[in-house]
């Protein structure tokens, strides 16, 4: 089955600070990927997606790189905000079909604590 | 807000007891998924409906149980609750999965408290 490894955190950096979460995995067949943000009390949302290889998933200053080679998909943002301060979470998700129907799969992470500091 | 959404949103419970959490998903969804999320496993998913059948199960115990109804809506079932099934849960839609586009959609949550 599809398995994920995420830079443990917590992680807490002052605003303006470059962020990198290192995300790795392993998954039968071809992936897509996905970064999924927590909000404080809050539910799940999707914050980027990438859904083959070299491919580039960017959304609100975040990006991450889909790399085939090195089954990777590390998040990055050139400049944190305080309200960027959350749980991240890096899900692969892989699709099987049986008996003509398919269904979908996401496998997380543990998830990543971001705290930013003023 | 996703356009799936859960309820109750809070409940408090004793052990033993059994309780239902409803989820509906997002217009046109014909997937539902349920997670568990808490402090010590993390987010785990549970079961995955499509259009009305079971099509995936992952770590649910067998004091839990869900469905799918006709119009689309899922409950999830917790029996017998433990202390231990304090948790967030999840519920999840997507539209009908492909090999390229199977992004899950995520409601707000349950929170349950088992006294």
């Amino acid at each position: 089955g599809n398995s994920v490894t995420q830079m443990e955190g917590p992680v807490t950096l002052s605003e303006e600070a470059f962020l990198t979460i290192n995300c790795t995995y392993t998954a039968t067949g071809y992936p897509s990927l996905f970064w999924y943000v927590q909000y404080p009390g809050e539910g799940l949302q999707l914050l980027l997606k990438a859904t083959k290889a070299d491919d580039k998933g960017s959304n609100k200053g975040f990006e991450a790189t889909y790399r085939k080679e090195t089954t990777s998909f590390h998040l990055e943002k050139g400049s944190v905000q305080v309200s960027d301060s959350a749980v991240y979470f890096c899900a692969p998700g892989t699709v099987k079909n049986a008996g003509g129907t398919s269904y979908g799969k996401l496998t997380f992470g543990q998830g990543t604590i971001l705290t930013v500091h003023p | 807000d996703s356009g799936v959404t859960q309820t109750p949103k809070h409940l408090i419970t004793a052990t033993g007891q059994r309780v239902t959490l409803r989820c509906s998903p997002r217009s046109g969804d014909l997937s539902v998924y349920w997670y568990q999320q808490s402090l010590d496993q993390g987010l785990q998913f549970l079961i995955q409906y499509y259009n009305g059948e079971e099509r995936a199960k992952g770590n649910i115990l067998e004091r839990f149980s869900a469905q799918q109804f006709p119009d689309l809506h899922s409950e999830l079932n917790l029996s017998s609750l433990e202390l231990g099934d304090s948790a967030l849960y999840f519920c999840a839609s997507s539209v009908f999965p492909t090999e390229t586009y199977n992004e899950q959609f995520f409601g707000p949550g349950t929170r349950l408290t088992v006294l």
